[in-house]
């Protein structure tokens, strides 16, 4: 079976500096990675998914990850925070089920706070 | 292009009472999910539908929740009767189809407190 962790609860930081947020995942086979952010009283919003090809992935919103399959990890960045950053980041890892699913297991999530 | 539509929002109710969620996914959408989301953490799938069929609800407690999408559109997650740890945002979400490339797109959530 499918995890995901993300060690940090919570990060706090400046407006204007970089942002990294981690997450290792556990997965018997070649993972499908994506990460959400949800904003307060919203659904999810995803910002960037992996499947295959080039490991740094580039997504919405300036926010870039990385995949490192020796580390398990997916550690998601941004070079320069704004405070609309502000919210709660989820990874997840999908995976395939009776070759008619797609089942996302996520992460805790992590809660950005961005100071002024 | 609309939206993952939920309703309602906001649900309060006592322990042993039921209640029931409604959720209309993007038009044209054949994959529908419930998940649960407790506070504090990351959804978990409850049961995921394609089409009108049920291709996973290993994680529904099915002693107390059942979910139907009797037409293959809109979809029902009721709970009967509620406990108190079933205090979570229930957020409902759809894809095109299940492939891994297509992206669920998902409904702000009903969040239920049960008292």
């Amino acid at each position: 079976a499918q995890s995901v962790t993300q060690p940090d609860i919570h990060i706090t930081v400046s407006e204007g500096a970089s942002l990294e947020l981690r997450c290792n995942y556990s997965y018997g086979a070649t993972p499908y990675l994506f990460w959400y952010v949800q904003s307060p009283g919203q659904g999810l919003q995803l910002l960037l998914k992996y499947f295959s090809g080039d490991t740094l992935v580039q997504g919405i919103k300036g926010f870039e990850a990385e995949f490192k399959r020796s580390q398990s990890s997916f550690n998601l960045r941004k070079p320069s925070v704004h405070w609309s950053d502000a919210a709660e980041y989820f990874c997840a890892v999908g995976a395939m089920i009776k070759a008619a699913g797609n089942k996302l297991t996520f992460g805790g999530g992590t809660r950005v706070l961005v100071k002024p | 292009e609309a939206g993952v539509a939920q309703s309602p929002r906001y649900k309060i109710i006592e322990k042993r009472q039921s209640v029931a969620f409604w959720c209309n996914p993007i038009s044209g959408h054949a994959t529908l999910y419930w998940y649960q989301q407790i506070l504090g953490q990351g959804p978990k799938l409850l049961i995921q539908f394609q089409n009108n069929g049920v291709v996973d609800d290993s994680q529904l407690p099915k002693d107390r929740f059942s979910a139907e999408r009797l037409k293959g559109v809109d979809s029902t997650l009721k709970i009967q009767p509620a406990k108190l740890e079933d205090s979570a945002v229930y957020l409902c979400a759809s894809s095109f189809s299940t492939g891994h490339s297509y992206e669920q797109y998902f409904g702000p959530g009903t969040r239920l407190t049960v008292t």
